[in-house]
């Protein structure tokens, strides 16, 4: 079991340009969610995704987000034309029924927008 | 909608003293119940969870009983070290796609 992971860990850009980050859950989990934690705040609840159906997506994913998981394994979000707000630690969580449910976070990705 | 509110920190403690950190909550149905933890430069972690009422969660000396009757998921540890200074979120998970809802989170800071 090696984890979640998530690259970048960090990445700075300049406002208006697209931003990807990808997550790889672990590997039997079939369940994945992304979440975006800004400073002093719990983390938000983003999208989700059951193998590679994706079937919530909450309001606070405008439309210049997306995420995808095209083999049901690992999964990228992306931010177009990036703004000031978009600042934040973007976090990736999986789970299965194995696991009972519980969900294990990888180490974020902290994007930083100029 | 379902929510989580916790008590704001920071919780200035010294070592070896007793810890309450409360954390209520607002759902429908029955929800299950987590305390996650955020040490200084680390991923979050889950520190204990409980799926149904009366049930109660422990794990590294901390411990938290699911109240239905007062909403409520107050994490506890009879004696903490300085190792323990982290932020502590609770959080509710329900409904099909078990996403978590998080509270503001508490900081802790122990010192010797």
């Amino acid at each position: 079991d090696t984890g979640v992971s998530q690259n970048p860990r960090h990445k700075i850009t300049k406002r208006g340009q697209n931003v990807t980050f990808r997550c790889d859950p672990i590997s039997e989990h079939n369940r994945l969610y992304w979440y975006r934690q800004t400073l002093g705040q719990g983390p938000e609840f983003l999208t989700y995704f059951q193998n590679e159906a994706q079937l919530e997506k909450s309001r606070l994913l405008s439309d210049r987000f997306s995420a995808e998981r095209p083999k049901g394994s690992f999964s990228t979000l992306e931010i177009q034309r990036t703004e000031q707000g978009d600042s934040a630690m973007y976090l990736c969580a999986s789970s299965s029924r194995t696991s009972g449910d519980t969900q294990y976070f990888g180490p974020g990705t902290r994007l930083t927008v100029l | 909608g379902d929510s989580v509110t916790q008590m704001e920190g920071p919780v200035t403690l010294s070592e070896e003293a007793f810890l309450t950190i409360n954390c209520t909550y607002t759902a429908t149905g029955y929800p299950s119940l987590f305390w996650y933890v955020q040490y200084p430069g680390e991923g979050l972690q889950l520190l204990l969870k409980a799926t149904k009422a009366d049930d109660k969660g422990s794990n590294k000396g901390f411990e938290a009983t699911y109240r239905k009757e007062t909403t409520s998921f107050h994490l506890e540890k009879g004696s903490v070290q300085v190792s323990d200074s982290a932020v502590y979120f609770c959080a509710l998970s329900g409904g099909n796609t078990d996403k978590l809802i998080f509270g503001t989170g508490t900081r802790l800071q122990v010192f010797p």
